[in-house]
């Protein structure tokens, strides 16, 4: 079974420009979370989908957005691009919030210049 | 403010002894509790996890312990492998489930031959 792909790996964007990233999860997964990974910080929890929903969402500014489509994929756009947003990002799917265990993947390198 | 803490950034250990990862958290709502393995450029690795009514948790060679009264939680690998050498994860949730992580800031453990 493939695991948790995420697209594109690396990205490079300028101050002020937007970026979209994409994360497919397990077949079967129906729940998808993003974390956002920065050495001062570590990993932070972003958001959670689930069947199209936003279920959770962490302590991060209006800028930083995310979907989910009827696949289960999930998409998460961050406007206005600062140099603070430099980070890895991870997807992790989950047959469903409240069980199983949270598969991650590769994560999105992206850096703001 | 880190409500997960691990205070030890490194841990060196002989190949075949007891590796001991340590994990205090200030949340009195977290309820479950996880460790994740990660190697560089691949997301983290589910290992373990324990829920707050049990205070001990065994899978193989890996042995979570939860002290809800010291909010201290600890990760023994015995006996350990030079597979072992990795970046190590604790992580809470206020769920009840692998949702809406916080993550710790990591251990590296590196396992010595």
């Amino acid at each position: 079974k493939a695991g948790v792909t995420q697209t594109p790996r690396y990205l490079i964007k300028t101050r002020g420009q937007q970026v979209t990233l994409s994360c497919s999860p397990i077949s079967g997964h129906r729940s998808v979370s993003w974390y956002q990974q920065t050495p001062g910080q570590g990993l932070q929890f972003l958001f959670e989908y689930f069947s199209e929903t936003q279920r959770n969402k962490g302590n991060f500014p209006g800028r930083f957005s995310g979907r989910q489509f009827s696949n289960s994929r999930s998409e998460m756009n961050v406007s206005t691009l600062e140099l603070g947003d430099s980070a890895l990002y991870l997807c992790a799917s989950s047959l469903t919030p409240d069980g199983g265990t949270q598969y991650f993947g590769p994560g999105t390198r992206l850096l703001v210049l | 403010d880190q409500q997960v803490k691990q205070n030890s950034p490194s841990l060196s250990v002989q190949e075949g002894r007891i590796s001991i990862l340590n994990c205090d958290y200030t949340n009195s709502m977290f309820d479950y509790f996880l460790w994740y393995k990660k190697y560089p450029a691949e997301g983290p690795t589910f290992l373990i996890s324990i829920s707050s009514i049990k205070d001990k948790n065994e899978d193989g060679r890996f042995t979570v312990f939860l002290n809800k009264s010291a909010k201290h939680l600890s990760l023994h690998i015995v006996p350990s492998q030079p597979g072992d050498s990795a970046v190590y994860f604790c992580a809470a949730s206020d769920t009840g489930t692998a949702s809406k992580l916080t993550f710790g800031t990591g251990t590296r453990l590196q396992v010595t031959l």
